[in-house]
């Protein structure tokens, strides 16, 4: 089924511990972003990539990096987990420009740095 | 910069109740705006749009105005079911040079009751 796949669904790292949010789209979209969901804040952007090659940070771009090299994948790093990022990671894509079409979301990793 | 404001949940209500959800936004330009849905445990659903003033958004019984005035697009529903308990999401999403990102309020959490 076409959409945006996020693997893994859930992770625990320790502090210190590195490791890479994994995100796919087949629907050769040019926008993706990664958001963080924690409980009373909504969900918050962490970086986003108009295009291949083409990446910017968002709100919370401390502690993550991304790079884009094909239309399809958009990974995320955490270099070194820190317990501050213990969150639920969303993934999401988009043909992009303001068109109003909206976003299409992954489902969703669960990490829980300890 | 860019905020969504929504009222706090939860909301709490019996089944075929009347339904509203306020969302307010600020914004520098003139933004496309987005109800997003997520049901326990999985990610986030578009549920409705409108890209400009006066335009209504609709979906599964749930609907929302674009409303320039009062710079608002408040979600409702004539009569809600116990499968619409969810968290939904107002959003807003601005062009800047080009490219768009989603600015999302904190969430209102639906709670529907037989």
């Amino acid at each position: 089924n076409a959409g945006v796949t996020q693997t893994p669904k859930f992770q625990v790292l320790k502090t210190g511990q590195s490791m890479t949010l994994q995100c796919a789209q087949d629907m050769n979209h040019e926008y993706m972003s990664w958001y963080r969901q924690d409980p009373g804040m909504g969900l918050r952007l962490i970086h986003y990539s108009v295009g291949a090659g083409i990446t910017d940070q968002g709100e919370v771009p401390n502690g993550y990096n991304v790079s884009r090299s094909t239309t399809e994948d958009f990974p995320l790093r955490l270099l070194s987990a820190a317990p501050s990022q213990t969150s639920v990671y969303f993934c999401a894509s988009s043909y992009g420009g303001d068109r109003g079409e909206g976003y299409t979301f992954g489902s969703g990793t669960r990490l829980t740095v300890v | 910069g860019d905020s969504v404001t929504q009222m706090e949940g939860p909301v709490t209500l019996s089944e075929e109740a009347f339904l509203t959800i306020n969302c307010t936004y600020t914004a520098t330009g003139y933004p496309s705006l987005f109800w997003y849905v997520q049901y326990p445990g999985e990610g986030l659903q578009l549920l409705l749009k409108a890209t400009k003033a006066d335009d209504k958004g609709s979906n599964k019984g749930f609907e929302a105005t674009y409303r320039k005035e009062t710079t608002s697009f408040h979600l409702e529903k004539g009569s809600v079911q116990v499968s619409d308990s969810a968290v939904y999401f107002c959003a807003l999403s601005e062009a800047y040079s080009g490219y768009s990102t989603l600015t999302f309020g904190k969430g209102t959490m639906l709670l529907v009751s037989p």
